[in-house]
């Protein structure tokens, strides 16, 4: 069974642009949560989207954004870029709702903010 | 403001040895554990869990070992090699909970 994939890998975007994440979850797994790593805060939850609702949000800004297709693929957006936006963004899928199961995560996509 | 780097705890250990990597926990309500394993460049890797109605639990070359009185999670690793060398995650939830709490993480070298 095909892991967790994450579109692009890596993205390069200058401040005040938007940018547009693309996360595939394990075949059959509903849940899909988003988090981001950087050195100085380490693993930041953002989101997590079951059966294309947003069950939890975590404390991030509204320039934070996602949603979840009925195929259980899901986006997550990021209007007006900031430099502290770079990071190491996570997607971890789960069969069943966050806090219930096991997640496993992608191999992220790397956003570098110039 | 400044941001302060996360001190990331390091374990340096000489291949072959049994590594202990451990995790403090403060909700006494936490009931679902994982370890994760995350190399440079890649995404955390699921390596092994347990629940709260277990106290140990075993996979290939790795347990967890859980003591819910001094909430603490322990993950060995036995005859450490040099690809187990990364950073190692413990995360935790509650059975009414919505998200895992992720702790930050200790980063293990194994000496050849």
């Amino acid at each position: 069974k095909a892991g967790v994939t994450q579109t692009p890998r890596y993205l390069i975007k200058t401040r005040g642009q938007q940018v547009t994440l693309s996360c595939s979850p394990i075949s059959g797994h509903r849940s899909v949560s988003w988090y981001q790593q950087t050195p100085g805060q380490g693993l930041q939850f953002l989101f997590e989207y079951f059966s294309e609702t947003q069950r939890n949000k975590g404390n991030f800004p509204g320039r934070f954004s996602g949603r979840q297709f009925s195929n259980s693929r899901s986006e997550m957006n990021v209007s007006t870029l900031e430099l502290g936006d770079s990071a190491l963004y996570l997607c971890a899928s789960s069969f069943s709702p966050l806090g219930t199961d096991t997640q496993y995560f992608g191999p992220g996509t790397r956003l570098t903010v110039l | 403001g400044e941001s302060v780097g996360l001190h990331l705890p390091t374990l340096s250990v000489q291949e072959g040895d049994n590594s202990i990597i451990n995790c403090a926990y403060s909700n006494s309500a936490s009931d679902y554990f994982i370890w994760y394993k995350q190399e440079s460049g890649k995404g955390p890797q699921f390596i092994i869990d347990i629940r709260s109605n277990m106290d140990k639990r075993q996979g290939q070359r790795v347990t967890v070992l859980l003591n819910k009185t001094v909430k603490h999670l322990s993950l060995q690793i036995a005859a450490t090699q040099p690809g187990d060398s990364a950073v190692y995650f413990c995360a935790e939830t509650t059975n009414t909970g919505n998200q895992f709490y992720f702790g930050t993480g200790t980063s293990l070298t194994v000496i050849p």
